[in-house]
């Protein structure tokens, strides 16, 4: 029962453009999303997060949209350039109630490709 | 500035022999967490300390045994390696803010043949 998902194994976008990467989640109680992006034999890296009390959070190039109706989120980078091609991983945590301990649920991730 | 660092990076282990995966975070963070990778899976977690001296099951924790005696060192073990633990392994701390974000090491890739 994957309560993350990112449907989009792959995205691959011109320098210069935008890339939208997509998340989606089931789990009502997740009230903490995370971006995580991850270079090959590297850990994940922390990108950029949104509370559920906001639906939009931004950061240089980077902003993630969250639209709770539609348990949905999404990474926009604009514009792109090649040194954004890694896997983006969307994660999520349920922290009312303190009792998360930071533990995250994250998706299969999507690989970015940006071409000069 | 270490951060989080993962002893070793790389391992191949025989069916049923035992390792110990041993990460180290120098950031005085409360929370440690050990999650593992797996194609087409994301990282699913597999056990999580919340603090020095107690350790508890995340989403995948069978095979596995963990232990925080000190507070910058949570230790994984696997007692009797099987080919389905092949995956990439990464430990992960983070501070006891509201909003977390973990930090996570480089990852130790292992292969049980």
């Amino acid at each position: 029962d994957q309560q993350v998902k990112q449907n989009s194994p792959s995205l691959s976008v011109q320098e210069g453009r935008i890339s939208i990467l997509n998340c989606d989640y089931t789990n009502s109680m997740f009230d903490y999303f995370l971006w995580y992006k991850k270079y090959p034999a590297e850990g994940p890296t922390f990108l950029i997060s949104i509370s559920s009390i906001k639906d939009k959070n931004e950061d240089g190039r980077f902003t993630v949209f969250l639209n709770k109706s539609a348990k949905h989120l999404s990474l926009h980078i604009v514009p792109s350039q090649p040194g954004d091609s890694a896997v983006y991983f969307c994660a999520a945590s349920a922290n009312a109630g303190g009792t998360s301990y930071g533990k995250l649920t994250f998706g299969q991730g999507t690989i970015l490709t940006v071409h000069p | 500035n270490a951060g989080v660092t993962q002893t070793p990076k790389f391992r191949v282990l025989k069916t049923g022999q035992s390792m110990t995966l041993l990460c180290a975070q120098d950031m005085n963070h409360e929370y440690m967490y050990w999650y593992r990778q797996d194609p087409g899976m994301g990282l699913r977690l597999i056990h999580y300390s919340v603090g020095e001296g107690t350790t508890a099951k995340g989403e995948v924790p069978d095979g596995y045994n963990v232990s925080r005696l000190k507070k910058q060192n949570f230790l994984l073990g696997l007692e009797s390696a099987a080919p389905s633990q092949t995956s990439v392994y990464f430990c992960a701390s983070s501070s006891r803010d509201p909003f977390l974000r973990a930090f996570f090491g480089q990852g130790t890739r292992l292969t049980v043949v």
